[in-house]
């Protein structure tokens, strides 16, 4: 079954602590993996996908198929980062193609 | 470019009332797709398209119709309202690939039903 798994509901820390938001996956194809976020009240938008194995904002995110993990990760965290993150999979196979499985998102929440 | 907007922004309806959700995207992307939003739930799919005239479900599909008569619009339909429908949905669409594309969302349209 495909599967998305974001264990921490909420995850409060202080303003330039390590953050590090946990995702983990279930599929049996190659996976295609993305982080979401959502600012309060405002849509949906990409900070990172796997295969571009780039930073945004100060965020990274590493594929590790071993432990099937997507963890996203920034050393020191700012309050303008507080928001929902959503870890999403997509599905490449058969007649889903295309759709993105979600898991329930992290709140981050970073205080001064 | 406006990207994918959704119509209304808030909504109230009575249970049994019906209701479309309008949602339109001027990317020219094949896939579309309608999420709720729950909290604690995160996003669920309802229902997706791969192109104008395919419609499949999702995993929430019920009571919820849709249909592709375009590439840019996406309607999803509300057939008889009830309280569990209380949420806020998300249309999506995103270049059909095997590759690895970013979905574009709308704003969100936040219903309840009371």
């Amino acid at each position: 079954a495909q599967r998305v798994t974001q264990p921490e509901k909420l995850l409060s820390v202080f303003k330039g602590a390590p953050v590090e938001l946990k995702c983990n996956y279930s599929y049996s194809g190659s996976p295609e993996l993305f982080w979401y976020v959502q600012y309060s009240r405002q849509r949906l938008q990409l900070l990172l996908r796997h295969i571009s194995r780039e930073s945004i904002k100060g965020f990274t995110a590493d594929l590790n198929k071993g432990e099937t993990s997507f963890h996203l990760k920034k050393p020191f965290a700012q309050e303008e980062d507080s928001a929902m993150y959503y870890c999403a999979l997509g599905t490449l196979n058969g007649g889903s193609q295309g759709n993105l499985i979600f898991g329930k998102g992290t709140k981050l929440s970073v205080k001064p | 470019n406006a990207g994918v907007t959704q119509t209304p922004k808030f909504q109230v309806l009575k249970t049994g009332q019906s209701m479309t959700l309008q949602c339109a995207q001027d990317m020219n992307h094949e896939y579309m797709s309608w999420y709720r939003q729950d909290p604690g739930m995160g996003l669920r799919l309802i229902h997706y398209s791969v192109g104008a005239g395919i419609t499949d479900q999702g995993e929430v599909p019920n009571g919820y119709n849709v249909s592709r008569s375009t590439t840019e619009d996406f309607p999803l339909r509300l057939l008889s309202a009830a309280p569990s429908q209380t949420s806020v949905y998300f249309c999506a669409s995103k270049i059909r690939s095997r590759g690895n594309t970013e979905a574009f969302f709308g704003q969100g349209t936040r219903l309840t039903v009371v």
